[in-house]
């Protein structure tokens, strides 16, 4: 399975860009790349997923470089609302499929 | 609503006595899987399901059972409880194919205390 690294914390205030990057350097060809949220004693939510290059949605934009051994979640404008866990996992559609492995998360805190 | 469910919420208990945390979906979903939180470990697999009757264990299957009978549910099944499966429990289910795999959807989660 593709290992993961990214920071343990991050803190913002409110109206910034924060953006979380994460490493998988042994990510294979048909693997995605998807991040998660997490607020406190709840299930995680799906934020968004990619490939490769950009993708945005309304919550977040996720950038891929070509070489596809990171990706950074932006997200936009944070609010208070926007403290929680984040997860990035390497989504493998061969090898080991079913698996999935979240990591320890990157707690994002905002603060006014 | 298009939810996963879990019962209980919240469960204590005493070291050894069998326990069943139920998991179920309405939305018709392939794939179902299990997870414990604990502080500082984030999310780990316990098992997963690609349909019925096929299950698979994930990263820390030891000391659960699950199985799969039916499409919609996936109870998880601890035999002889001990303290150290104290934890944060989640399923989470999803369609299997192609991009929809990468989105699960979890449920609410229930916190279980093994005295």
């Amino acid at each position: 399975l593709a290992k993961t690294t990214q920071p343990i914390s991050m803190d913002s205030y409110e109206g910034q860009e924060v953006n979380i990057t994460c490493s998988h350097n042994n990510i294979a060809t048909n693997d995605y790349i998807t991040w998660y949220q997490q607020f406190p004693s709840q299930g995680p939510r799906f934020i968004i997923q990619g490939y490769k290059t950009k993708v945005t949605n309304e919550v977040a934009s996720l950038f891929i470089p070509a070489d596809r051994k990171s990706s950074t979640l932006s997200l936009p404008r944070v609010s208070l609302s926007d403290t929680a866990v984040y997860y990035c996992l390497v989504v493998m559609t061969t090898d080991s499929w079913g698996k999935l492995q979240f990591g320890a998360g990157t707690q994002v805190v905002v603060t006014p | 609503e298009a939810q996963v469910t879990q019962n209980p919420r919240y469960l204590i208990t005493v070291t050894g006595k069998k326990l069943t945390v139920t998991c179920s979906q309405n939305m018709n979903h392939e794939y179902m899987s299990w997870y414990r939180q604990d502080p500082g470990l984030g999310l780990r697999q316990i098992y997963y399901s690609m349909n019925v009757e096929v299950t698979d264990k994930g990263d820390v299957p030891e000391g659960y059972k699950v199985s799969r009978k039916e499409k919609r549910n996936f109870p998880l099944i601890l035999e002889s409880p001990s303290p150290n499966q104290t934890s944060l429990y989640f399923c989470a289910s999803s369609f299997l194919g192609g991009e929809s795999y990468n989105e699960q959807f979890f449920g609410p989660g229930t916190r279980l205390t093994v005295l």
